[in-house]
């Protein structure tokens, strides 16, 4: 059961380039979505996100863009930075209920080659 | 800067035993949450619990696991008979809003849990 989908593991960009990571879901009931980011030994931080209102979100060199026709966002990061190689993982909420769980998807391994 | 921590960052169990990871989320916190990451594989809910019940479980989270906010700080994730697939990175996490209401979640460091 595969809601949200990102379908590339691994995106190797050049230092100073753009990196676009993809997101797919399939329940339309998601209308909060966002991105973190992990690091090894380390547990998931928070990045950005968007909501389904909105179709861009900008936060210094990360933006996240949302097609809600196509279920479909976009992680954004330019200049991309060696800093920046981590795994990055899409993550959606929405439905009812107090407090509802985030669904992730598998993430995508993001090397920034300098 | 506020964070969540958890104990013990690695247990080594045998098949069977009983486990007990343990959390302390942010302490103005209201959710909280357990996820785990197979190695390989995506980081799953397993429960989120919230005014001291839980309020969601995935149906990873059978009979075996249990959660339990014992003293206010404390929150744990027990796993009563352990599996050797219960080998996971287990992740608490929390949160001062509803994910549903633009609340982010704050992830801890992990427990790695390995099953012998």
């Amino acid at each position: 059961d595969q809601q949200v989908k990102q379908n590339s593991p691994s995106l190797s960009v050049q230092e100073g380039r753009i990196s676009i990571l993809n997101c797919d879901y399939t329940n339309s009931m998601f209308d909060y979505f966002l991105w973190y980011k992990k690091y090894p030994a380390e547990g998931p931080t928070f990045l950005i996100s968007i909501s389904s209102i909105k179709d861009k979100n900008e936060d210094g060199r990360f933006t996240v863009f949302l097609n809600k026709s196509a279920k479909h966002l976009s992680l954004h990061i330019v200049p991309s930075q060696p800093g920046d190689s981590a795994v990055y993982f899409c993550a959606a909420s929405g439905g009812t209920g107090a407090n509802s769980k985030l669904t992730f998807g598998k993430g995508i391994t993001l090397s920034v080659r300098p | 800067e506020p964070e969540v921590t958890q104990t013990p960052s690695h247990q080594v169990t045998q098949m069977g035993q009983e486990v007990i990871l343990r959390c302390v989320p942010i302490s103005n916190h209201l959710y909280f949450y357990w996820y785990r990451q197979i190695l390989g594989q995506k980081v799953e809910f397993l429960v989120s619990f919230y005014n001291n019940e839980i309020s969601e479980k995935s149906e990873i989270f059978d009979d075996q696991f249990s959660v339990e906010r014992p003293d206010g700080s404390n929150f744990t994730l027990k796993i009563r008979s352990t599996k050797l697939e219960d080998s996971a990175m287990y992740f608490c996490a929390s949160s001062d809003r509803s994910p549903s209401n633009t609340g982010e979640l704050f992830f801890g460091e992990g427990s790695r849990l390995t099953v012998l």
